[in-house]
């Protein structure tokens, strides 16, 4: 069974840029969940999508949005780069995160650079 | 405010000996708590679940406990190899978000 897949790997932007992040969950999997992770602040929520819709949303400025396909598949995009932007984002996938013992599949994770 | 809070912030270890690491977590309503191993570059890969009503939970050399009353969990590494080095990481659970603790860094030297 495939695992969450996670493109790109790695990616260098300058200030101001945008970007967008792809998530593949595994096979399934209607959960999806993106997170922030920075070497100071730990894992930060950003937001969840379950069957295509946003189900809950982290504090981050709305230069940070998401979406899900209907093949559960979901991106990120980061408007407008700051240089406090670069981290290793997450995602996780879950049959529905919201059970009592759901278990989260994370990914390797897209280390953004912000120069 | 759910909080979790994390003890140690890092650690460092001979390979061969154990280690507990702790984890304090404010959440309400409780659902669940687990315990994620993080190596470097790479995504959390989950280690243990904990509901209210379970108290112990290994996984190998590692063994999770619960204390409901108290609002306290520890990990417990049995017998440290070099691949245990890692960011270990507690998070508490309720019906709706998960709180992230800062993770432990553990280091197991040879």
């Amino acid at each position: 069974k495939a695992g969450v897949t996670q493109t790109p790997r790695y990616l260098i932007k300058t200030r101001g840029q945008q970007v967008t992040l792809s998530c593949s969950p595994i096979s399934g999997h209607r959960s999806v969940s993106w997170y922030q992770q920075t070497p100071g602040q730990g894992l930060q929520f950003l937001f969840e999508y379950f069957s295509e819709t946003q189900r809950n949303k982290g504090n981050f400025p709305g230069r940070f949005s998401g979406r899900q396909f209907s093949n559960s598949r979901s991106e990120m995009n980061v408007s407008t780069l700051e240089l406090g932007d670069s981290a290793l984002y997450l995602c996780a996938s879950s049959q529905d995160s919201r059970r009592v013992n759901g278990e989260l599949f994370f990914g390797e994770g897209s280390r953004l650079t912000v120069l | 405010k759910n909080q979790v809070e994390q003890s140690p912030q890092s650690l460092i270890i001979l390979e061969g000996k154990n280690c507990t690491l702790q984890c304090n977590y404010t959440v309400s309503p409780f659902s669940n708590l687990r315990w994620y191993k993080q190596d470097t570059g790479r995504g959390p890969v989950s280690l243990t679940i904990m509901t209210f009503s379970e108290n112990t939970k290994s996984n190998g050399r590692y063994t999770a406990t619960l204390d409901a009353d108290t609002k306290q969990s520890s990990l417990h590494i049995t017998a440290s190899q070099l691949s245990d080095s890692a960011s270990y990481i507690c998070v508490g659970s309720n019906d709706y978000k998960l709180s992230f603790g800062a993770g432990t860094t553990v280091t197991v030297r040879a």
